[in-house]
């Protein structure tokens, strides 16, 4: 059975960082692209970050660029999101997404940052 | 960036009718490779988004033949013939023509 599963979200306090994790199964992490797609009540949904299904290539929200990494571990199938420098208006419920016509979701990992 | 305007921002139906939302793209979603990679999603309370229609008008597996897409350019419409209980939530279409990816502000189904 197919699945993303996120993981790594929390409270964390503004500048510092977070890692989250989605963890892929039932399928070949390089068969598919995979983003990072954020959503919060207030600006609705935003794409985050993209790896294309072969690591080669990775696209950024102007929001994020510098300030996160995308990556992905193809032996653990696991795809990272790295998190640094992180605002207030990063706060957000992450989810992963596969394919790059966004046809598969995760349930997601809230962060939240705040002092 | 492409800007995606969503209408309505909500939309009470009823039971048994049909409804419509409205999807305005900034700039025409037609790639090269001659396809148009306009997406609708809808997401229910305490869920992620479920993918409908991909490509203006493929639906995808699963979902009823009540959800019709259509459009070209940048004008594109969702309709349900006939909505059902399960079909409130937020509607929400995507552009996956240019980076970065862009979203509509969504459409609120509700019953009447």
């Amino acid at each position: 059975q197919e699945q993303l599963v996120e993981s790594g979200g929390g409270v964390v306090q503004p500048g510092r960082s977070l890692k989250l994790s989605c963890v892929v199964s039932g399928f070949n992490l390089s068969d598919f692209a995979l983003h990072w797609v954020r959503q919060t009540p207030v600006t609705g949904l935003e794409w985050v970050a993209v790896i294309s299904y072969d690591g080669e290539r990775s696209h950024y929200a102007d929001s994020v660029k510098g300030r996160f990494s995308i990556s992905r571990d193809t032996f653990a199938n696991i795809v990272y999101l790295q998190m640094n420098n992180l605002r207030p208006e990063d706060t957000a419920l992450y989810f992963c997404v596969r394919g790059m016509d966004l046809a598969f979701w995760g349930l997601g990992t809230l962060v939240t940052v705040s002092s | 960036d492409v800007v995606m305007t969503q209408s309505p921002l909500s939309l009470p139906v009823t039971l048994g009718q049909p409804a419509s939302i409205s999807c305005r793209s900034s700039q025409s979603l037609l790639y090269t490779d001659a396809n148009t990679y306009l997406t609708w999603f809808h997401q229910r309370p305490g869920h992620s988004p479920r993918r409908l229609i991909y490509k203006v008008s493929n639906r995808d597996s699963g979902v009823p033949d009540r959800f019709g897409g259509s459009g070209s350019g940048t004008e594109f419409t969702l309709n349900i013939s006939r909505v059902e209980p399960e079909d409130v939530g937020i509607y929400y279409c995507v552009q996956l023509t240019y980076w970065p990816l862009t979203f509509g502000g969504g459409t609120r189904v509700e019953i009447k």
